[in-house]
């Protein structure tokens, strides 16, 4: 079973739309996190999330939404594609609510989303 | 604030040689410290992190990396480098006492193996 799953896998779409990517964690963890990879490999913290609580929410475009119907899903909504959007997109979870920083994070395959 | 520099965006070795992947960090506080590897086309997964216990760190795959104050550093190494290892690595810091989980991370080092 995977542990965090991400869909879709590739997601390639035209600027001006509107898209999603899901994730799910079947670990019982409390925290669920979204991070982006640009094309240099470099990895920035965007959201996290505690039982549906937004805790973490760094400076991105008012685009980017995340939802979390409950605490083993995480979503990603963006509006409006831009071409700069164009990134690698990994979810992941920890699985405390308290002392969370020194927790292992768990990490989920990623959504390689490509803006033509 | 605090941040991550990862000291060569790529570093070579032969099959067999030392890795050494070079990690050092700013931080106004003791950090906590972690070192994740991505495979290609994978998501990241941890090798060893270092929360204020041992400052010698033993991980996965035979990974070890040493927490050491005076330098500021935190340097992944492993004795006999093996074709599997070649992946990206990411240093990464987390805040004490933030209780948010926000990991700040270094910009990468690709390693390569050479048979």
């Amino acid at each position: 079973d995977t542990a965090v799953s991400q869909t879709p896998k590739y997601l390639v779409t035209q600027m001006g739309n509107d898209k999603s990517i899901k994730c799910e964690q079947n670990l019982g963890h409390d925290t669920m996190y979204w991070y982006k990879q640009d094309s240099k490999k470099f990895l920035k913290i965007m959201f996290s999330y505690n039982n549906k609580e937004l805790i973490i929410n760094e400076t991105v475009p008012n685009r980017f939404s995340p939802k979390s119907p409950d605490k083993a899903h995480l979503n990603l909504h963006i509006n409006s594609l831009e071409l700069g959007d164009s990134a690698v997109y990994f979810c992941a979870s920890s699985p405390r609510a308290r002392g969370r920083e020194t927790d292992t994070q768990y990490f989920g395959p990623g959504t390689r989303l490509t803006v033509l | 604030a605090q941040s991550v520099t990862q000291l060569g965006s790529h570093v070579s070795v032969s099959e067999g040689a030392l890795v050494l992947l070079r990690c050092n960090y700013s931080s106004s506080v003791p950090p906590y410290l972690f070192w994740y590897v991505q495979y290609p086309n994978q998501g990241l997964q941890l090798l060893l992190k270092y929360t204020s216990a041992a400052t010698l760190v033993k991980g996965i795959n035979g990974f070890e990396a040493e927490f050491k104050k005076s330098e500021t550093s935190f340097h992944l190494t492993k004795p006999s480098a093996h074709m599997s290892d070649a992946a990206e690595y990411f240093c990464a810091v987390s805040v004490p006492g933030g209780n948010t989980g926000k990991l700040i991370f270094g910009q990468g080092t690709t390693l390569q193996v050479k048979p």
